[in-house]
């Protein structure tokens, strides 16, 4: 099956900082999602992004399907960005019935 | 609107008991997915339902677990005879329909088997 890895495993970064988040997928994708999961245990949707870049506030994604990685980038991070970030990707193509996920990106931000 | 709920929030069980987990979907979404968090991991599947029936049950790891989602809203997942190694976060997603393609999660039900 597909296998998604995800990069660094853990992060820690002083308030204010910029980050990079990577997800790099072993076969073609149709889609991919990125979620925070909060130190609470909810995961959050943040982007829905097979290709292209979207940007939400201090939060952007960029997906190159072609080359099979996405990026997260948070800038200006704050206290409330701490948490797990996972990107999950269609477990067989063109079908959607289930998502695998990596093992996601620890993020701690220090005030 | 509302989100995924799930009740209950945490359950503490004894080894060998039987436990039912609940999941509430957005109402309207027709796809509704059952997921484990392991500590540590990203979630796994377990399975998925397009309406009232099991779409895909590949993922549930032997016949101790079974899921039901009877009228196509509501599911239970069902746990027999539980072990101290099914200890984990168990967590709902639903999805508008077959066109949609973003899965929306709940708040996981943390299972303890003591």
């Amino acid at each position: 099956g597909i296998q998604v890895e995800q990069s660094p495993p853990d992060l820690i970064l002083q308030e204010g900082a910029n980050s990079t988040l990577r997800c790099n997928f072993s076969d073609s994708v149709n889609n991919l999602q990125w979620f925070h999961q909060n130190p609470w245990g909810q995961l959050i949707n943040l982007f829905y992004i097979p290709s292209g870049t979207k940007q939400n506030g201090r939060l952007s994604a960029t997906t190159v399907a072609t080359e099979r990685y996405s990026l997260l980038y948070i800038s200006s991070s704050q206290t409330t960005d701490s948490g797990v970030y996972f990107c999950a990707v269609p477990g067989l193509m063109n079908r959607d019935d289930k998502i695998i996920f990596g093992k996601g990106t620890r993020l701690h931000i220090l005030p | 609107g509302a989100g995924v709920s799930q009740t209950p929030s945490n359950k503490v069980t004894e080894k060998g008991k039987y436990v039912e987990l609940r999941c509430d979907p957005i109402s309207g979404h027709t796809a509704l997915y059952w997921y484990r968090q392991s500590l540590g991991q990203g979630p796994e599947f377990l399975i998925y339902f397009q309406g009232t029936g099991a779409a895909d049950d590949s993922g549930l790891p032997n016949d101790r677990f079974f899921a039901v989602r009877p009228e196509g809203s509501v599911s239970t997942l069902k746990i027999q005879r539980t072990e101290r190694g099914d200890s984990a976060v168990y967590l709902c997603a639903s999805r508008p329909g077959p066109t949609s393609t973003e899965q929306y999660f709940g708040p996981g039900t943390r299972l303890t088997v003591t």
